[in-house]
């Protein structure tokens, strides 16, 4: 079935680091959306990529889907203690669906 | 604008019994999908209802169950609960449910003792 699969689990980083997560399909995703989850939060929509290697930037956080739609990335430059929490990506399926597959998520950690 | 809202916040169940979730969406939001999350399993689907219709179903068993009322107010139901049922529910509401921005609820945090 359908699996996205989101590299690390982990992140520690010192304050001022910069920060990756990678989101990986072995099929073509129709979209790809982020969310990020505060510790005792629920997750909060970042943003939506659809085409074929779309980069979209909110301040520090730029946001890549692959040429093949099959990975895509969140990039943090710079870390802040407020961007402590988790990192979801999530597959939103084809056509009138609310249905979203979530990866594992990765849990950054920023030290001060 | 009023957020999704969840309730209750918080619940202690035993193994056996059955609980009702209840999901108010934003106004206007025709689409609720509903996700247990779990440490282990992270965020897994349960179901989507549009205008009170399941549209979409996870791989949970049937003892996960649901419904969407007229106003777009959903509760889902878990009969006979078991140990491993302990999670973070959780309700996110969109417009149309057609891949956009999905608004989620704070969650409901179901003990089951």
């Amino acid at each position: 079935g359908q699996q996205v699969m989101q590299i690390p689990q982990y992140q520690h980083v010192q304050e001022g680091e910069d920060f990756t997560t990678y989101c990986n399909s072995s099929t073509t995703l129709s979209n790809i959306q982020w969310y990020k989850q505060r510790p005792g939060g629920h997750p909060v929509f970042l943003i939506q990529l659809v085409k074929s290697g779309e980069v979209k930037k909110q301040k520090r956080l730029t946001f890549q889907f692959g040429e093949a739609k099959k990975n895509s990335s969140l990039h943090i430059t710079a870390t802040q203690t407020t961007d402590v929490g988790t990192y979801f990506c999530a597959e939103g399926g084809s056509g009138n669906t609310g249905k979203l597959i979530f990866g594992q998520g990765t849990t950054l950690q920023v030290k001060p | 604008k009023a957020g999704v809202t969840q309730t209750p916040r918080y619940l202690i169940k035993t193994r056996g019994q059955q609980v009702t979730l209840s999901c108010s969406p934003i106004s206007g939001h025709r689409s609720v999908s509903w996700y247990q999350q779990t440490p282990g399993q992270g965020l897994q689907f349960l179901f989507e209802y549009f205008s009170e219709t399941q549209r979409n179903k996870g791989n949970f068993p049937g003892r996960f169950s649901g419904r969407q009322f007229s106003n777009s107010r959903s509760e889902m139901n878990v009969s006979t609960l078991e140990l491993g049922d302990s999670a973070l529910y959780l309700c996110a509401s969109s417009l149309q449910g057609d891949n956009t921005e999905a608004f989620f609820g704070q969650g409901t945090r179901l003990t089951v003792v």
